[in-house]
């Protein structure tokens, strides 16, 4: 099993609809979990973290499923300008401590007009 | 303030040659990392600097692959002997402390090898 598995997509979605897709990782350590965002030919930028509890930021929600070992990032009202693709990330444990983050391939939306 | 800056924008380079990339982290920032992303694939961890701590080296995909930090500040990856499949965008990040920390990026080098 991939440390960090993301649909790749692409998610056709209509202007203003709601588009949800999730990530699965296998290390049942991770302790802290992200979805950052990349533009086509950009860099990847922190979208939100995702909190134990689930959290919300303005039309975005994630939500953390411990128990199945999945993050969700839920869109609301989706904009043309949210076509991007979604990195899952989730931090990264080695034996030797030093940790990272390891990052999904990520989901493609497409908001369409 | 100034972000984390990388060059050359662009590299192309003939298969056999040696390429040094160089990454500016944010001014303050103790952890840098290096990943590649290969057209329209996800990123790929290749290594891991924090503060004085040894790297981690995990992710160099051949032993033709290296990378310094001097200072605590500035990095650089070099390539040896570069084969096509090296082509890729290399991407350097830093975060302020631990690992998992927000993660900065900088715009990336595209390497070309022909």
């Amino acid at each position: 099993r991939k440390e960090v598995e993301q649909d790749p997509g692409p998610f056709n979605v209509p202007e203003g609809a709601t588009v949800a897709f999730n990530c699965t990782y296998s290390n049942s350590a991770s302790q802290s979990f992200f979805w950052y965002r990349q533009d086509c030919r950009k860099e990847p930028k922190l979208l939100m973290s995702v909190y134990s509890s689930g959290n919300e930021d303005g039309r975005f929600t994630a939500q953390l499923n411990r128990a199945s070992q999945y993050i969700s990032l839920l869109i609301r009202d989706s904009k043309l300008s949210d076509s991007a693709t979604y990195l899952c990330v989730v931090n990264r444990t080695s034996g030797g401590g030093a940790d990272g983050l390891t990052f999904g391939k990520g989901t493609h939306l497409i908001i369409q007009p | 303030g100034a972000g984390v800056s990388q060059s050359p924008s662009n590299k192309v380079t003939e298969k056999g040659k040696d390429v040094e990339l160089r990454c500016d982290p944010i001014s303050g920032h103790t952890a840098l990392y290096w990943y590649r992303q290969s057209l329209g694939q996800g990123l790929e961890f290749l290594i891991y600097f924090q503060g004085n701590s040894a790297p981690d080296k995990s992710g160099l995909p051949s032993d033709r692959f290296s990378a310094e930090r001097t200072g605590g500040s500035v990095s650089t990856l070099t390539i040896q002997r570069t084969q096509q499949e090296d082509s890729a965008v290399y991407l350097c990040a830093s975060s302020l402390g631990a690992g998992v920390d927000e993660q900065f990026f900088g715009p990336g080098t595209r390497l070309t090898v022909l």
